[in-house]
C-alpha cells in the first residue's frame, strides 16, 4: 500500500516556466489537497478537492491550478513560476466526511524557482 | 492572520523528561484539533488528535490537553527519546461541510531530546 505518492521530489525552475507536481492516492479517499510550507509559516493551504470535479480554494490559491479527473489524482499547476513560489509542497489525502479528519501526506515535493 | 499559533519555535529537553508543546487558535468554530509530527526530508505523520467535547486524549506517551475557555491545547511526551526530536505542528478544523478537512496549521516546534 503506497499510500499518498508525489512526484517529483525535487525540481528547480527558471521564472516563468510552467510545471505540474503529480501526486496519487491508492487509499480510495474521498478528499484531496495541497499544502505549501514555508519556514515560520507552518503549512498553507493552496487548493482542496471533495472528490472527483469538484475543487476548491484555499488560503494561497494564486499562481497554482488544480483539476481531480479520478478519485486518485489530484495535480498542480504552476502556470508562470515566480521566485516565491519557492516552497515545499505536500499532497494529502483523507476520507472525508466519514473519517476522523486525519490527513495523510505525502512526502514532498521541494521545489525551488530562480 | 493565522487562527493557529505556536509561539515556541524550539524546545529542548532532556531524555526521559517531560516535553510540553502549546498551541493557541483564535477561530471559536474549531471543534477537532490534531498534532503531526514531522522528521526532515518526509512528510507530516498523525500523532494525535482531540475532538472538542473532551479535554484529554491520551496515546501512550503522548497525551493531549484541550481548554476551550481559553482556546490553548498542548501536548506532553513523556517521557521524551530521542526519537521524538521533531518538528510538531498542531492543526484545527471546523466539523463543518465547507471546512471539514481545511485544516489550519501553526507554524511548528522544533523539538531537540538530548541524552
Amino acid at each position: 500500500n503506497a499510500g499518498v505518492t508525489q512526484t517529483p521530489k525535487f525540481q528547480v525552475l527558471k521564472t516563468g516556466q510552467s510545471m505540474t507536481l503529480q501526486c496519487a492516492q491508492d487509499m480510495n479517499h474521498e478528499y484531496m489537497s495541497w499544502y505549501r510550507q514555508d519556514p515560520g509559516m507552518g503549512l498553507r493551504l493552496i487548493h482542496y478537492s471533495v472528490g472527483a470535479g469538484i475543487t476548491d480554494q484555499g488560503e494561497v490559491p494564486n499562481g497554482y491550478n488544480v483539476s481531480r479527473s479520478t478519485t486518485e489524482d489530484f495535480p498542480l499547476r504552476l502556470l508562470s513560476a515566480a521566485p516565491s513560489q519557492t516552497s515545499v509542497y505536500f499532497c494529502a489525502s483523507s476520507y472525508g466526511q466519514k473519517g476522523t479528519g486525519e490527513l495523510f501526506f505525502g512526502e514532498g515535493s521541494r521545489l525551488t524557482v530562480l | 492572520d493565522q487562527q493557529v499559533k505556536q509561539n515556541s519555535p524550539s524546545l529542548s529537553v532532556q531524555e526521559g523528561r517531560i516535553s510540553i508543546l502549546n498551541c493557541d487558535y483564535t477561530n471559536s468554530m474549531f471543534d477537532y484539533f490534531l498534532w503531526y509530527k514531522k522528521y526532515p526530508a518526509e512528510g507530516p505523520t498523525f500523532l494525535i488528535s482531540i475532538s472538542s467535547i473532551k479535554d484529554k486524549n491520551e496515546d501512550g506517551r503522548f497525551t493531549v490537553f484541550l481548554n476551550k475557555s481559553a482556546k490553548h491545547l498542548s501536548l506532553h511526551i513523556v517521557p521524551s527519546q530521542p526519537g521524538d526530536s521533531a518538528v510538531y505542528f498542531c492543526a484545527a478544523s471546523a466539523k463543518t461541510t465547507d471546512s471539514w478537512g481545511k485544516l489550519q496549521f501553526g507554524a511548528g516546534t522544533q523539538v531537540v531530546v538530548t541524552p
